[in-house]
């Protein structure tokens, strides 16, 4: 059982570029989430969904987007990175009342 | 807009001292969790608190919920080197019809010295 899967583990873009980070799970866990961790900042939520089809924006949405095509998948787009970017990016899921988080991806934005 | 205090955010002790890790929050909320992360590691589920004056104990570690003060507890007893890390709390409003994700504080760092 793998639980919850990121891709890649580590990163690292330019300016301007754009990447996808990919999260996936096993567990039919309906709901979904993108977290960015910064040094002091604790976690803070990005999107995330509450279904097959469903996103909605969390506290930090600017300049990321999300698609949930597949009820197992979380994907999380960067269409142009910018250095506030870098960060540790967690996927996470839940159902109904704790959350399973993914091993992060490391981001760098040079 | 739901906010999550932890104190104290760092936390130097010795081994075989006690001490306690608060969490305030401020709306009402479902549930409070407990996680640990060790450097460059995820998010390790220690504690879910699902209703006022619940208590969990897990080893050396004890958490308790206080919902009418809005109010958790990560009470540490005769620490060990093993258990220094970074410690969170996170509250959700979960209520039943969806899951809007977790609020999280700005973690704990605790170094348990010899």
């Amino acid at each position: 059982n793998a639980g919850v899967t990121q891709t890649p583990k580590f990163r690292v873009l330019k300016t301007g570029q754009s990447m996808t980070l990919l999260c996936a799970q096993d567990m039919n866990h309906e709901y979904m989430y993108w977290y960015r961790q910064d040094p002091g900042m604790g976690l803070r939520l990005i999107h995330y969904s509450v279904g097959e089809g469903t996103t909605a924006k969390g506290e930090v949405p600017d300049g990321y987007n999300v698609s949930r095509l597949k009820k197992q998948n979380f994907l999380l787009g960067l269409e142009s990175a910018a250095p506030s970017q870098t960060s540790v990016y967690f996927c996470a899921s839940s159902f109904p009342s704790e959350a399973f988080f993914g091993q992060g991806t490391r981001l760098t934005v040079v | 807009e739901l906010k999550v205090e932890q104190n104290p955010l760092f936390l130097s002790m010795q081994e075989g001292k006690n001490y306690t890790i608060y969490c305030n929050y401020s709306t009402t909320s479902d549930r409070l969790y407990w996680y640990r992360q060790d450097p460059g590691k995820s998010l390790e589920s220690l504690f879910v608190l699902l209703s006022n004056g619940a208590v969990k104990q897990e080893g050396r570690l004890m958490a308790s919920l206080d919902t009418k003060a809005r109010l958790s507890t990560l009470h540490i007893t005769a620490a060990v080197h093993d258990l220094s890390a970074t410690y969170f709390c996170a509250v959700t409003m979960y209520s039943g019809g969806g899951a809007d994700g977790l609020t999280f504080g700005k973690g704990t760092h605790l170094i348990i010295q010899p």
